[in-house]
């Protein structure tokens, strides 16, 4: 099976832009969850989404969105960029319902300018 | 609220030489346990995980972690690293549907 594959790999934007980021999951995984990555923080939770619904939600601002299509694909959305949204965003699926094993793509590098 | 605590942001060792990462955990509820590795320039992969059953878990490259309950913690070792295990490790719960994780723990393996 193919892993988890994240496009695009790399992508620099300027402050007050959006971005649009995509996740493939593996084949027949319905649970989709993002994470940030960055240096001071480290890995923080995001949201996840299963079934097209957002199941559960980290602690970020509104700025932050997503959605997943009925091919269990997603997407996150970041509005009005700030440089510290600066960060390795990583895309994670899982199979389903018993969401323990989750399975990560090798992350989209964001760089606010 | 959960937390992991790894006690080591950075572990010098040779090659061939022993190791043990450190995780500590804080949890009110029953959570899975995972520990994680990540290349440079690469997303995580999962190294081993603790459901329930048995508290030592092996991974298939020689790494082991045990969950100790009465002390929070579930420590990664390996008897014998090799320069490929240079990379970063997280552990991380799982208490919910959510992964929290640690701040990771750099191991650097020298010839």
């Amino acid at each position: 099976k193919a892993g988890v594959t994240q496009t695009p790999r790399y992508l620099i934007k300027t402050r007050g832009q959006q971005v649009t980021l995509s996740c493939s999951p593996i084949s027949g995984h319905r649970s989709v969850s993002w994470y940030q990555q960055t240096p001071g923080q480290g890995l923080q939770f995001l949201f996840e989404y299963f079934s097209e619904t957002q199941r559960n939600k980290g602690n970020f601002p509104g700025r932050f969105s997503g959605r997943q299509f009925s091919n269990s694909r997603s997407e996150m959305n970041v509005s009005t960029l700030e440089l510290g949204d600066s960060a390795l965003y990583l895309c994670a699926s899982s199979p389903g319902t018993a969401s323990y094993e989750q399975y990560f793509g090798p992350g989209t590098r964001l760089t606010v300018t | 609220a959960q937390s992991v605590t790894q006690l080591d942001s950075q572990v010098p060792v040779f090659e061939e030489a022993p190791v043990e990462l450190r995780c500590n955990y804080s949890s009110s509820v029953s959570v899975y346990l995972f520990w994680y590795v990540q290349y440079p320039n690469q997303g995580l992969q999962l190294l081993l995980k603790y459901l329930s059953g048995s508290t030592l878990v092996e991974s298939i490259n020689g790494f082991e972690a045990e969950f100790n309950k009465s002390q929070t913690s579930f420590h990664l070792r390996k008897p014998s690293v090799h320069i490929s295990d240079t990379a970063e490790y997280f552990c991380a719960v799982m208490p919910t549907d959510k992964l929290i994780f640690g701040t990771g723990t750099r191991l650097q393996v020298f010839p």
